[in-house]
């Protein structure tokens, strides 16, 4: 059964940029695309991006472009989100999804845990 | 100010039937796929309808989901305690080129 496992929560300072892992315990890239999306504390699910790495593209929410970087390693059936020029209302979970259209639509049928970014001085 | 609009709350007896509403625009609902999630406290979402009205294996036939222009809704019936759980309405928006959510649905079973 094909799971998504996150890297460990974070704490940051202000400015500073945080990179969070997702692996698959199998070959997910062939056939779909993944995405981001983030949970704020006691707030709603925000959409970051995704990455459809069969075609090597991604795509950023307007939001978040120019700090977000989306990547994924095929070999080790990785994907990564880079978050830059963090601020305190950054703070939040940060999930990674499967992607089942493979088109960027929010088919998302497998979530990975979650990791807890905190920003604070 | 999310762009797709859901109520903040709904409540419902056990047994009773709940409806949950989503609105959108031309350039969202009105032109592509709606999809439900569930999340419960401390979990990550799980899909519950895709492209407007198809369930995953495994999830129950008590949830429904229907969509009109530019609008979605899904509807629980038979409610269960352990239905009590935020729902959010996804899709996405051509004028954006990106994803949406709705704010969150917070059901509570009375």
């Amino acid at each position: 059964q094909v799971q998504l496992v996150q890297s460990g929560a974070e704490v940051k300072k202000p400015g500073s940029s945080v990179k969070v892992s997702c692996k698959a315990s199998g070959n997910i890239f062939n056939n779909y695309g993944l995405s981001w999306v983030r949970q704020a504390p006691g707030q709603g699910l925000e959409w970051m991006g995704g990455i459809i790495p069969m075609f090597g593209t991604t795509k950023e929410a307007q939001k978040f472009q120019g700090r977000v970087t989306i990547t994924a390693d095929e070999s080790t059936n990785t994907a990564y989100l880079e978050l830059s020029s963090l601020r305190p209302e950054d703070t939040a979970v940060y999930f990674c999804a499967r992607d089942g259209s493979g088109n960027y639509y929010p088919e998302f049928d497998l979530w990975g845990q979650g990791t807890l970014v905190i920003v604070s001085s | 100010q999310s762009v797709l609009t859901q109520p903040p709350s709904a409540s419902a007896t056990p047994g009773q039937r709940v409806s949950i509403s989503c609105s959108g625009s031309s350039s969202n609902i009105g032109t592509n796929y709606v999809y439900w999630y569930q999340q419960l406290p401390g979990t990550a979402p799980k899909l519950l309808i895709y492209r407007n009205n198809q369930r995953p294996s495994g999830v129950p036939d008590r949830f429904s989901a229907s969509k009109s222009d530019t609008s979605a809704s899904l509807a629980i019936s038979g409610l269960r305690s352990e239905d009590e759980a935020e729902y959010y309405c996804a899709t996405w928006d051509d004028s954006l080129s990106g994803v949406v959510f709705g704010g969150g649905t917070k059901l509570t079973v009375l």
